[in-house]
């Protein structure tokens, strides 16, 4: 059965830095695409970024970039958010999926709360 | 930015109807749409990949048309479970874009 775990979540000031990470297993995860999608507390869901299974390829979306940066460990079927400079709009909970068709497999999500 | 558009926000049905959701995208994105259902505190959940796929799992009574610019999710029979946010998605090129989302509510 494959799961993802999301973890990193945290209340933290404007301006701070925060590091998410999910974890898979039950997946060759070096073959999966992984992405991070996030959702503001009872609103819509908003892509924010996407690395390759090779980690050759990154994408984000221009709220995050310059900001944020995703990484993945193949060794560790992990996969990490690098959060900097956060900003009050980024209060959200920010969820990990494997990434192909769409996105196939969800994290149960972590919640990050930016706010002084 | 490829924007997608999704009607009606809200849509009231009783057990049995037929539910019909719209997705427009602001330019073609051929086949490249996928349709989530949400329910409250969950992740969401993938049902129809490349517009009219059904996900392994889903039942049969889902079904995703449309190609292009066009795109529908229908319920052929709306069952209790199906109460939920659903929302569309494309994966023509990145950024990845998201319609706003359509709750199914109780008439």
């Amino acid at each position: 059965e494959v799961q993802l775990v999301e973890s990193g979540g945290d209340l933290i000031r404007p301006g701070g830095s925060l590091r998410l990470s999910c974890a898979a297993s039950g997946v060759i995860f070096s073959e999966y695409a992984m992405s991070w999608v996030r959702q503001v507390p009872g609103k819509g869901l908003e892509w924010v970024s996407s690395i390759s299974g090779s980690a050759d390829n990154t994408y984000y979306a221009d709220s995050v970039k310059g900001r944020f940066i995703i990484s993945r460990d193949n060794s560790k079927s992990t996969l990490n958010l690098q959060m900097n400079s956060l900003r009050v709009e980024d209060t959200a909970t920010y969820y990990c999926a494997t990434t192909w068709r769409g996105f196939e497999m969800w994290g149960q999500g972590t919640k990050v709360t930016v706010s002084s | 930015d490829i924007q997608m558009t999704q009607s009606p926000s809200t849509l009231s049905a009783s057990v049995g109807d037929r539910v019909t959701i719209t997705c427009r995208a602001s330019q073609s994105i051929s086949s490249w749409l996928a349709w989530y259902q949400q329910k409250p505190g969950k992740a969401p959940k993938i049902l129809i990949y490349k517009a009219s796929s059904l996900e392994s799992g889903v039942p049969p009574r889902f079904s995703g048309s449309g190609s292009g610019t066009e795109f529908t999710l229908s319920i052929s029979s709306l069952q209790p479970d199906d109460f939920a946010t659903y929302y569309c998605q494309h994966y023509h090129t990145y950024p990845w874009t998201f319609g706003q989302g359509t709750t199914v509510e109780v008439k």
